[in-house]
């Protein structure tokens, strides 16, 4: 089945405790990002990638890093969480590009205490 | 900057036809996509306008006015299962693959 997932789905943690987020696709995707979505905010781009090795900044990158080393999987990294980063993420990827038909992984709601 | 407009929410019944609006104001623009999100469900595609007019797809179409900076999204025959909300997103020239996205519009349908 042709899926983009997640983990951890639900992660409450501490304030400066790194944490990374993975996110897996199995549909052979160049194209991946990283969204968070806030009440009343709508989704937020914080990463893109455009292939292996190659990454760009969305709209909200500040405390947050990415890698694509492998074309299936691009986490999420947040070496120092703060409570401003209590969100619900979404992974997505595109055969096409973000403008074309992206597919949502389940998402991940993290709580940073 | 860039910032997209969409109503907080809209209502209508079973069997109606329901516009979503949204404008938007950016310095660079390629197209107009929007997204179905369910209560506790993922993003889901449904249509993207690169180019000026209607793109039907079912029960939606999907239409953009580069000119208005204006797109809109119709919804026929409503059904419940429709009850969601609706987000545009603009892909931005500004970093190749950009993508900005409305606060989005919910959409609660009723018997």
């Amino acid at each position: 089945e042709a899926q983009v997932t997640q983990n951890p789905r639900y992660l409450i943690t501490v304030t400066g405790k790194k944490l990374t987020v993975t996110c897996s696709q199995n549909m052979n995707h160049e194209y991946m990002s990283w969204y968070r979505q806030d009440p009343g905010l709508g989704l937020r781009q914080i990463y893109y990638s455009m292939n292996v090795e190659v990454t760009d900044k969305g709209d909200v990158p500040e405390g947050y890093k990415v890698s694509r080393k492998e074309k299936r999987n691009f986490p999420l990294i947040l070496e120092s969480p703060s409570p401003n980063q209590t969100s619900l993420y979404f992974c997505a990827s595109s055969l096409e590009g973000t403008f074309n038909e992206q597919f949502f992984g389940p998402g991940t709601r993290l709580t940073v205490l | 900057g860039q910032s997209l407009e969409q109503p907080s929410e809209v209502t209508a019944v079973e069997g109606a036809i329901v516009q979503i609006n949204c404008t938007y104001q950016t310095s660079g623009f390629y197209g107009l996509s929007w997204y179905q999100q369910h209560d506790g469900g993922a993003p889901t595609f449904l249509s993207y306008n690169g180019l000026d007019g209607l793109e039907e797809t079912g029960r939606f179409s999907s239409f953009l006015s580069r000119s208005d900076s204006y797109g809109y999204l119709l919804l026929q025959e409503l059904q419940m299962k429709d009850s969601a909300s609706y987000f545009c997103a603009v892909r931005m020239n500004t970093g190749f693959q950009k993508l900005v996205f409305g606060t989005g519009t919910r959409l609660l349908v009723s018997p």
